[in-house]
């Protein structure tokens, strides 16, 4: 099983709400990633977390607020957005942490809009 | 700093019309690259992992090699259902944040 979820599928909000986006995993894998994409762009990296811990932050603003509750979840708080945050946003994982040249699997992503 | 370019940025093909997609990256220290392929809306299907030059895969109709300095995928008699946008993505010495997406290729296989 190379499944990574990712919940919702769809979100609006405004400016001034919080919401959070959920990714998942059961593949036992303990490093996990958030990734933003604009249209007809690749994907950016935003955040890595190894074995739960966060190891990579690509100078995300801090209105973006990542969390790793457990080995299998992966959280992204969101809080006063601005409208060009609007984007695809992707979860992925790979099965060891810290690792290098081991395959990253993606979800279906999170389409975000900000209003 | 690190540079991953691919080309064609779209192609069209007929079905059956073979083809190949360029990845060309400047990284220091290459670990592996990567190529995925992603539908309109979804997040990147992993195809294949390469690690050294002469390295070579493939799956159905797809088949990626690796150079010291560029990767193809080689795509033989596409079929419609091939559209995708085809990506590649490189991971260097700095792990994590080596890791970079190269631009795309957008395909379209026309039937």
């Amino acid at each position: 099983d190379t499944e990574v979820t990712q919940t919702p599928k769809h979100l609006v909000m405004g400016m001034t709400n919080k919401k959070s986006l959920k990714c998942e995993q059961h593949m036992g894998h303990r490093a996990m990633y958030w990734y933003k994409q604009k249209a007809k762009k690749p994907p950016e990296l935003m955040f890595v977390y190894s074995y739960e811990k966060l190891s990579i932050n690509e100078s995300v603003p801090s209105r973006f607020s990542p969390e790793c509750p457990n080995s299998s979840l992966l959280n992204l708080h969101l809080h006063a957005l601005q409208p060009e945050d609007s984007a695809l946003y992707l979860c992925a994982s790979s099965r060891e942490a810290a690792s290098l040249m081991e395959t990253q699997y993606f979800g279906p992503g999170t389409r975000l809009l900000v209003l | 700093e690190d540079q991953v370019t691919q080309s064609p940025e779209a192609l069209r093909l007929q079905e059956g019309e073979s083809s190949s997609l360029n990845c060309s990256y400047t990284v220091s220290g290459l670990r592996g690259l990567f190529w995925y392929r992603q539908d309109p809306g979804k997040g990147p299907e992993f195809l294949f992992t390469l690690y050294s030059a002469g390295e070579e895969k493939e799956k159905e109709r797809l088949k990626a090699t690796l150079t010291k300095k560029e990767s193809f995928l080689h795509i033989t008699a596409p079929k419609p259902e091939d559209s995708a946008t085809y990506l590649c993505a490189v991971e260097g010495d700095n792990y994590g944040q080596n890791f970079v997406f190269g631009p795309g290729t957008r395909l379209s296989v026309l039937p």
